[in-house]
Order: structure tokens, then sequence, then C-alpha cells
């Protein structure tokens, strides 16, 4: 199991709105940061800290963090930003070790 | 630019080891750290380790200790996850990715990915 929860599945409809959370203790201490996969594809950082994208990351991605909880957010959903989306952070046991949680497949309708 | 170029895919047995290559360019390789990820068929992805390429500290994932071992060669800016006694849940594809060089922190690139298949 795994220490960071993230809904399974998200369904947006295009050019709207939609929010990812991720919920876990750790996340009262650390920032998460947000990987967005398409199939057979690896991993894409989105966003890292308290709110930061990647140079080439669209706009439209921000992130924001409230107790134990982390959230992405994509304002005018793309048909392209269609794929699955893993928080991380490090985990509570305070080791420093790493942690995803378990992704969240988002549809773009 | 920033680029991580890993192995190739590899067949294992149960019960055998195997050991995947993670060669680094475009940055200096000894500023930062290296993370390994990995993905079973359908599944998400789990954080197996951390090493430091600057002073070659580590940190496994708990359910891995024992049987991980991470590496670097700074003299070829490259990287190495060494896996023993295969089983069949660890077919997975394998990536490495770039961390912090003190603790695991946030992965800004990432390799293609080396499938392992464990298999009798």
């Amino acid at each position: 199991s795994s220490e960071l929860t993230q809904d399974p599945a998200v369904s947006v409809a295009l050019g709207q709105t939609v929010r990812i959370t991720c919920q876990g203790d750790s996340l009262r201490s650390y920032y998460a940061s947000w990987y967005q996969q398409k199939p057979g594809q690896a991993p894409v950082l989105v966003i890292y800290g308290k709110n930061n994208r990647p140079s080439g990351i669209p706009d439209r991605f921000s992130g924001s963090s409230s107790g134990n909880t982390a959230s992405l957010t994509i304002t005018g959903a793309q048909a392209e930003d269609e794929a699955d989306y893993y928080c991380n952070s490090r985990d509570s046991s305070g080791n420093h070790r790493g942690v995803f949680g378990g992704g969240t497949k988002l549809t773009v309708l | 630019q920033v680029q991580l170029v890993q192995s190739g895919a590899e067949v294992k047995k149960p019960g055998a080891s195997v050991k995947v290559s993670c060669k680094a360019s475009g940055y200096t390789f000894t500023s930062y750290g290296i993370s390994w990820v990995r993905q079973a068929p359908g599944q998400g992805l789990e954080w197996m380790g951390w090493i430091s390429a600057y002073n070659g500290n580590t940190n496994y994932a708990q359910k891995l200790q024992g049987r991980v071992t991470m590496t670097t060669d700074t003299s070829t800016s490259t990287a190495y996850m060494e896996l023993r006694s295969l089983r069949s849940d660890d077919t997975a594809v394998y990536y490495c990715a770039r961390d912090g060089y003190a603790v695991t922190d946030l992965f800004d690139y990432w390799g293609q990915g080396t499938l392992v298949t464990v298999s009798s």
C-alpha cells in the first residue's frame, strides 16, 4: 500500500478545469512533485516545490498544498493532457525515502 | 542537453541477478543523485532507492533492502542498479531519474526505461 493516496480515475470535459489530489501525512512536512505519464513513455515532471513548472510545461498546470493534501490543477484541460498522473514525496518515516501515490488516470471527454 | 541512456532489455530466470546501467550526459554528474523507479506491467510507479553521485550515499526502499545495490562510476558518469534473487514479480520497466545530490527530492530527467523480464 502507498503512503500517498490518489483517486484512481478522474475525468474532465475538454477546456474545463480539473483538480487531482494526493493525500498523506508526509505532505505536512514535504512538498509533492507531480509526474505525467502517457502510455509507453517515461514519466515527465510537471510540477515541483510550492508551485513550480519545469521549462516547457504549459502554464495551465499548477500545484498547491494544504495540510496533508497536495493538488495538481489543470485549467482548461486539453486532449493531450489525458494521461496517468503520479504524486511523489518522501515517506513519513523520517528516513528520507521516496514514495509515489498510486496514480490517477485522467480522461479528457 | 541532459540525457540519461539506459542499457537494453534483459530476460532472467528466477533467482538470478540483473544489473542495469544509466549513462548520464549534459550535466555535472557529481552535482546530483540518481533514483531508480520501477513499473510492473499495468501498475503504478515504485521508488526503489537513491544514490548520491556526489558521495555515493544510498537510501533504499525498505522492501528491497538486502536485494538491491546502487552504485555510480563517476569516471564514466554512469549509475548502476543491481537486483538479486529475482522473482516473477520483479518483472517491470526500470527507470533511472536525476534526483537531488543530498536526499531524494524530485526527478527532473528520466531514462528511457529498461524492461526486465523474470521468467523460467
